[in-house]
């Protein structure tokens, strides 16, 4: 069965840094890649999905993320963080009829 | 217009008793989820119903048993309440034909004291 792994659990910037959460999943062949946010006290939203093609997938809000086949990582990233950006951030893989969770990696972004 | 609703939003009960948690989508889609979320953040997978079918029943206890009476419902009933299962409990729906990922509901926290 495919995991999922997030190397960073707690990430703390300054507004206008630049983002990059890592995510790696466990094996290959035909992945579908997948990252969710959850805003405090909230349900989790998608930020972005890969599927296939262009491996530099662009998502909502300004973020991106980039699939690497031959790392096996699909790492988030935004140039320049805000405030609001303070959230749980999920990568996830689906594995036959279901997605698998990373543990998610807190982002706080102080003013 | 909520696309997949949950109720109650907060649950707060006592040990020992019984609970259920409701949920809707309204989006046509065919599969539904119950993930467990902790303390920490960590999402589980706990069960999955296909157009009804009970397809993905994790390693939960029997305390917890899902019901769908149809493919745009899927409720969550817990028995014998315990410590361990507070959580927030979210509800999830997917097109497992046309996967473009999951909808989530706005979760359920139950607190058990």
């Amino acid at each position: 069965a495919q995991s999922v792994s997030q190397h960073n659990h707690h990430v703390i910037l300054s507004e206008a840094a630049s983002l990059e959460l890592g995510c790696n999943y466990s094996y290959g062949g035909t992945v579908n890649l997948f990252w969710y946010v959850q805003y405090p006290g909230q349900h989790l939203q998608l930020l972005l999905k890969y599927f296939s093609g262009d491996p530099l997938v662009k998502g909502i809000k300004g973020f991106e993320a980039e699939f690497i086949k031959s790392k096996f990582s699909f790492n988030l990233r935004k140039p320049s963080v805000q405030w609001s950006d303070t959230a749980e951030y999920f990568c996830a893989v689906k594995d036959t009829d279901k997605l698998i969770f990373g543990t998610g990696t807190r982002l706080q972004v102080f003013p | 217009d909520t696309a997949v609703s949950q109720t109650p939003k907060y649950l707060v009960t006592q040990m020992g008793n019984d609970k259920s948690i409701k949920c809707e989508q309204n989006l046509g889609h065919d599969t539904m989820y119950w993930y467990k979320q902790d303390s920490k953040k960590f999402l589980k997978i706990m069960f999955s119903y296909n157009n009804k079918e009970l397809i993905i029943n994790e390693t939960v206890p029997n305390r917890f048993s899902p019901k769908s009476p149809d493919k745009a419902h899927l409720n969550l009933h817990i028995n014998s309440l315990e410590l361990g299962d507070s959580a927030v409990y979210f509800c999830a729906s997917s097109q497992v034909g046309d996967f473009y990922g999951y909808t989530f509901g706005s979760g359920t926290r139950l607190t058990v004291v």
